[in-house]
């Protein structure tokens, strides 16, 4: 089993609609959690952390549940710009570890 | 925000030969720096941890003697993949962090490195 797992996509939405990523992890002892960006060909880029209380910046909210060790990415009103891929990671055994899920992909049509 | 800046962006090789990556943080003391691999279509993989002043800590399955990674001072890590196969073709990705801890801290990653060996 992957430590990180993430559905690959592609997410194909059009512009507007809400669209919502989710992400399980294997190992209970993880303590931060992340989304992060990846345009194609480029470094990841980081969209937000994720708290346990779950966590709003604009259009993106994202949410932690720890007993099911699940992690979601809710995006609103989707932009073309928004297209990318979004990874989901976590904290390995040690804090500064971060395990990297293979990441969703989201295209968003006019 | 800080920056890490890694060189160079692309490398062509022939099969045989050593490459050197560079990875720099900018505006800000790294005393660890992060090394990924990624294949396309998969995750990143942490292949090592470079600590400045000591020897850096490899992923099990990474071959250290094939992966030299140098941290001489706080703001460069270099990895060199030596005796390059076309099997190393992939994206390597360097990553600072700018403080300590848990929950601290943003990971910052340079503009990664496409290496292709012939």
């Amino acid at each position: 089993r992957k430590e990180v797992e993430q559905d690959p996509g592609p997410f194909n939405v059009p512009e507007g609609a809400t669209v919502a990523f989710n992400c399980t992890y294997s190992n209970s002892a993880s303590q931060s959690f992340f989304w992060y960006r990846q345009d194609c060909r480029k470094e990841p880029k980081l969209l937000m952390s994720v708290y346990s209380s779950g966590n709003e910046d604009g259009r993106f909210t994202a949410q932690l549940n720890r007993a099911s060790q699940y992690i979601s990415l809710l995006i609103r009103d989707s932009k073309l710009s928004d297209s990318a891929t979004y990874l989901c990671v976590v904290t390995g055994d040690s804090s500064y570890k971060l395990i990297f899920g293979s990441g969703t992909r989201l295209l968003v049509r006019p | 925000g800080a920056v890490v800046s890694q060189h160079p962006s692309w490398v062509i090789c022939k099969s045989g030969t050593s490459v050197k990556i560079e990875c720099r943080s900018l505006d800000f003391q790294a005393t660890t720096m992060f090394w990924y691999r990624q294949f396309p279509k998969q995750s990143l993989m942490l292949m090592a941890t470079s600590n400045e002043g000591s020897k850096a800590t490899y992923e099990q399955g990474v071959e250290k003697d094939k992966f030299l990674i140098n941290h001489a001072s706080l703001t460069l890590s270099t990895l060199t993949v030596t005796s390059a196969h076309p099997e190393d073709s992939s994206f390597y990705i360097c990553s600072a962090r700018e403080h300590w801890g848990v929950n601290t801290g943003e990971l910052f990653f340079g503009e990664g490195s496409r290496l292709t060996v012939l």
